[in-house]
């Protein structure tokens, strides 16, 4: 067990529609980061942040975002679904920033159809 | 795109044997990390090495780090069927952010 939490384990969903995935850090990290893997795509970093602040942004299309809150839990944003977006979303927490060891949660398995 | 290439893509090999996966970056870094993934689970981390080492080892794991050719090298020892999943080496930024993965090595490991 990583000490990361993420929520839902299985989303189901329709094009068009909107989800949000939820990632709790593990105890006392400050940085959190999201990524995308899909068969096609790899593993693809979306967004990292920091203590509350957005601290770096990778491949992220505008139909997403999100956010880190005062508690530092942290909620991806997707929006008007595609079939494409269908893909494993794994949120990630480490102590500070991208110079130590990551801890991944088990991911959200969303399929849109 | 990716910052991190790793190769070969896929590799089977014989319990007993030895695997060796290779990784290439293209900018500067502070350091590089090697995780593991089982099939569509989690990444785990398994090792990591500052730009100012050289080599690293942890149990059957060896690392090399060759920061003037932007590469790096995983090598795993008397590799066990339970080695088999999906290796993937990831850098960071200079300025410590944004971690990067590459596109991983799916290893197979028969017994």
């Amino acid at each position: 067990d990583s000490g990361v939490t993420q929520t839902p384990k299985h989303l189901i969903t329709a094009t068009g529609q909107r989800v949000t995935l939820r990632c709790s850090p593990r105890s006392g990290d400050l940085s959190v980061y999201w990524y995308q893997q899909s068969l096609d795509q790899g593993l693809q970093f979306l967004i990292q942040y920091y203590n509350g602040e957005e601290r770096a942004k990778g491949n992220i299309l505008e139909r997403f975002s999100a956010q880190q809150f005062p508690d530092l839990h942290s909620e991806l944003n997707l929006s008007s679904l595609e079939l494409g977006d269908s893909a494993l979303y794994f949120c990630a927490s480490s102590p500070v920033g991208g110079n130590t060891e990551a801890f991944f949660g088990q991911g959200t398995r969303l399929t849109v159809v | 795109s990716q910052q991190g290439e790793e190769d070969p893509q896929a590799l089977s090999i014989q319990e007993g044997e030895n695997a060796t996966m290779n990784c290439s970056y293209k900018t500067s870094i502070n350091n590089l990390q090697w995780y593991r993934q089982n099939s569509g689970r989690g990444l785990v981390h398994l090792i990591l090495i500052r730009s100012n080492e050289r080599e690293k080892h942890s149990g059957r794991l060896r690392v090399t780090l060759d920061t003037s050719k932007k590469s790096s090298s995983l090598l795993i020892t008397a590799s066990r069927a339970a080695d088999t999943a999906s290796y993937f080496c990831a850098t960071d930024a200079r300025d410590g952010n944004k971690l990067v993965f590459g596109a991983g090595t799916i290893l197979r490991v028969k017994s």
